[in-house]
Formats: structure tokens, sequence, C-alpha cells
């Protein structure tokens, strides 16, 4: 495989369920990154790590928790969530962050929150 | 804090007419300004980009030019294919920083 993979694409979920985002990069790349893309609303940078350590958090609940065991994984583990969560999860990576390097983005994993 | 501006949409245009679709940017120092596309069901993808000031950019027919003065990106395209249909999202990263924002994005449907 190649590029951004995430899985799964799609995922249903009551408020008391607790489930994890995958997201693998084949590119070697650096840094990589959690946005949620809502409906009518900004793409939101989430959070970023960069060499495996995470380099932002953009004010995000505590009920989403970022997990990044190497350069080429990324994991958005989620618990407790509400209905408003429910939106597109875009997962990229570049080379590194803090230079301006393209991003990368997976096909994202649409959520649904009942 | 750094801005992108988008035209809003939705754009909507029949096959062949000319595309512009403005972006405007606050940011201190010289950012690196890029187009992304979102195609139905996917992520989004590079469109391209430009570094410095006076810069064109340029991918599948669709170009814009990095305009200092004015702080604009604007994409153009001189003529749209109903394949086109898409959100675009203008975006820029900022090296003092180290940190990237990125446009509203703007919808644009293109009829036969």
């Amino acid at each position: 495989e190649t590029g951004v993979t995430q899985t799964p694409r799609h995922l249903v979920m009551g408020m008391t369920n607790k489930k994890s985002l995958k997201c693998e990069q084949h590119l070697g790349h650096n840094a990589m990154y959690w946005y949620k893309q809502s409906a009518k609303k900004p793409l939101e940078l989430m959070f970023v790590y960069n060499f495996k350590e995470q380099t932002e958090n953009n004010s995000v609940p505590s009920r989403f928790s970022p997990e990044c065991p190497n350069s080429s994984h990324l994991f958005l583990h989620l618990h407790t969530l509400q209905p408003e969560d429910s939106a597109l999860y875009l997962c990229a990576s570049s080379q590194d962050s803090g230079s301006a390097n393209e991003q990368f983005f997976g096909p994202g994993t649409r959520l649904t929150v009942l | 804090g750094d801005s992108v501006t988008q035209m809003e949409g939705p754009v909507t245009l029949s096959e062949e007419a000319f595309l512009t679709i403005n972006c405007t940017y606050t940011a201190t120092g010289y950012p690196s300004l890029f187009w992304y596309v979102q195609y139905p069901g996917e992520g989004l993808q590079l469109l391209l980009k430009a570094t410095k000031a006076d810069d064109k950019g340029s991918n599948k027919g669709f170009e814009a030019t990095y305009r200092k003065e004015t702080t604009s990106f604007h994409l153009e395209k001189g003529s749209v294919q109903v394949s086109d249909s898409a959100v675009y999202f203008c975006a820029l990263f900022n090296t003092n920083a180290g940190k990237s924002t990125f446009g509203d994005g703007t919808t644009l449907t293109v009829k036969p």
C-alpha cells in the first residue's frame, strides 16, 4: 500500500462505547496530524505529532486521546463521545511539521455518534 | 493569528466556463501558499503551491499566483470540466510559527 490509509472508513458508535481510529502512512514522513471535518464548518486541526512527539493539541476535549507509537502509525482513541462529535476525521502526514511541505491526507473515517 | 479567507460557495458553473476562486490571507512573515482539492468521498490532495512572492503554481490546468502586495492567491482555470467538481481549500504555512492554516473550503459544481 502507498500513501496514507485510514481504518475504518465508517464507524457508528454509541455515546458509551470506546473505539479507536487508525492511520498509517507509507511515505517515510515524520509528522502526522488529526483533523476534524464537520459539515459547514472549517477544517479543524486537532493534534500534531512530529518525530513521535505531540507538538500541538488544539484544545481538544479529553474524550479524544491520540497515540503515536512510531512515525508510521497514528491512533485516535475515542470514549464517551457526544453526537456533535459526528464528523469526518482526517489523518495527514508530511515530511516534518516545521517546514512548508505538502501534507498528504488519508480518505478519512466517517464517524457517527448515536 | 494567521487566517485564510476564501470566496464563499457553492459555485456552480457550466462546463468550459472560466473559474476563479478568490483567496486572501493574513500572516506574519512570508508564508507558503497552497491550494488543496477534495473530491467526493476522499481526503484532501495538493493541487498546487507557491513558496514566494510572484511565484505561479500550476497543475491540471489550474493556476494561482502568489501576490504579496494584495496578500492573495486566487485559483483560476480557463475551462472547467465536470470532473473538476470538488471542494477547494486555500491554505498557508507560516514558517515562523511552523503552523498551517486552512480556509473554509469552496464547493464547486460543474454541470454538463
